[in-house]
C-alpha cells in the first residue's frame, strides 16, 4: 500500500514570494492533516480536513496560509507571502477516520531567505 | 488544554542495550490515546506504538514496548535490544478531542537517541 505522498521535498524562497505543497494521503483515507515543524520542536496541527470539509484550522494564520481539499483526495497548502519565521518542515498526515492512527508523508522541507 | 512533555532531550545508548525513552502527560480526559513516532534525519514521521487509556495490558510492537502507568500519567518508550538504526528523534503524542467529533494529535518537545557502535 503506497503511503501517504507529498512533494516538493524541499523548497527555498525569498520572503513575499508564494509557495504551495501538495499532499496525496494514503487511498481510502477520509481525514486529512497539515502540520508545521519548526525546527528543534514537535509537530504542530494546522488544518484539518475530513473528506473535503474543514474539521479544524484554529492554528492556521488564515492571513497567509491558505489550504484546501476540493475532491476529498489530495491537498494543497499554500502561504502568501511567506516570512522568514515560515521556515519549517510541513507535514502531511491521514488516517482512515479522524480517530484512528495518523500516517505521516516524507514533508517539505522550506527555507524562507 | 492538553500536554506532553519529554524531559530528555538527547539519549545515548549502546548498541544492544535496551532504553527507556520519558513521556509524561496532562489531561482531565478520561479517554484519550497515547501514540509515539520515530522521525530519522529523512524527516517522516513513523508511527511505532498505541496505547488506549482504557487498554488493560501496554502495548507492545516487535522490539517497542510502552510503559503505560496511568496513576502516574506516564506513557514511557521502551526499545529492547537497540540497534544502529534507531538513532533518530523520537516523538510522544496525545490525541486531543475537538469539536464535531474531530481529533488532533499535540506532540512532545521530542528526544534525540544516538546509537553507538
Amino acid at each position: 500500500e503506497a503511503g501517504v505522498a507529498q512533494s516538493p521535498r524541499y523548497k527555498i524562497i525569498e520572503k513575499r514570494q508564494s509557495v504551495a505543497f501538495w499532499c496525496n494521503p494514503i487511498s481510502g483515507h477520509a481525514t486529512l492533516y497539515w502540520y508545521q515543524q519548526i525546527l528543534g520542536q514537535g509537530p504542530k496541527l494546522l488544518i484539518q480536513f475530513q473528506n473535503n470539509g474543514v474539521v479544524d484550522d484554529s492554528q492556521l494564520p488564515k492571513d497567509r496560509f491558505s489550504a484546501e481539499r476540493l475532491k476529498g483526495v489530495d491537498s494543497t497548502l499554500k502561504i502568501q507571502p511567506a516570512k522568514l519565521e515560515d521556515s519549517a518542515v510541513y507535514l502531511c498526515a491521514s488516517s482512515l477516520e479522524g480517530p484512528d492512527t495518523q500516517y505521516f508523508g516524507p514533508g517539505t522541507r522550506l527555507t524562507v531567505l | 488544554a492538553q500536554k506532553i512533555t519529554q524531559t530528555q532531550p538527547g539519549m545515548f545508548v549502546q548498541e544492544k542495550e535496551a532504553v527507556t525513552l520519558d513521556c509524561t502527560y496532562d489531561t482531565s480526559d478520561p479517554s484519550y490515546g497515547l501514540f509515539w513516532y520515530k522521525q530519522p534525519s529523512s524527516g517522516e514521521m513513523i508511527f511505532l506504538i498505541y496505547q488506549g487509556s482504557y487498554d488493560q495490558q501496554n502495548a507492545t510492537e516487535g522490539r517497542y514496548s510502552l510503559n503505560f502507568q496511568k496513576a502516574r500519567k506516564s506513557a514511557n518508550l521502551v526499545i529492547s535490544a537497540s540497534q544502529l538504526g534507531d538513532s533518530a528523534m523520537y516523538f510522544c503524542a496525545m490525541r486531543e478531542d475537538l469539536i464535531q467529533g474531530a481529533q488532533k494529535l499535540v506532540f512532545g518537545q521530542g528526544t534525540r537517541l544516538t546509537i553507538n557502535p
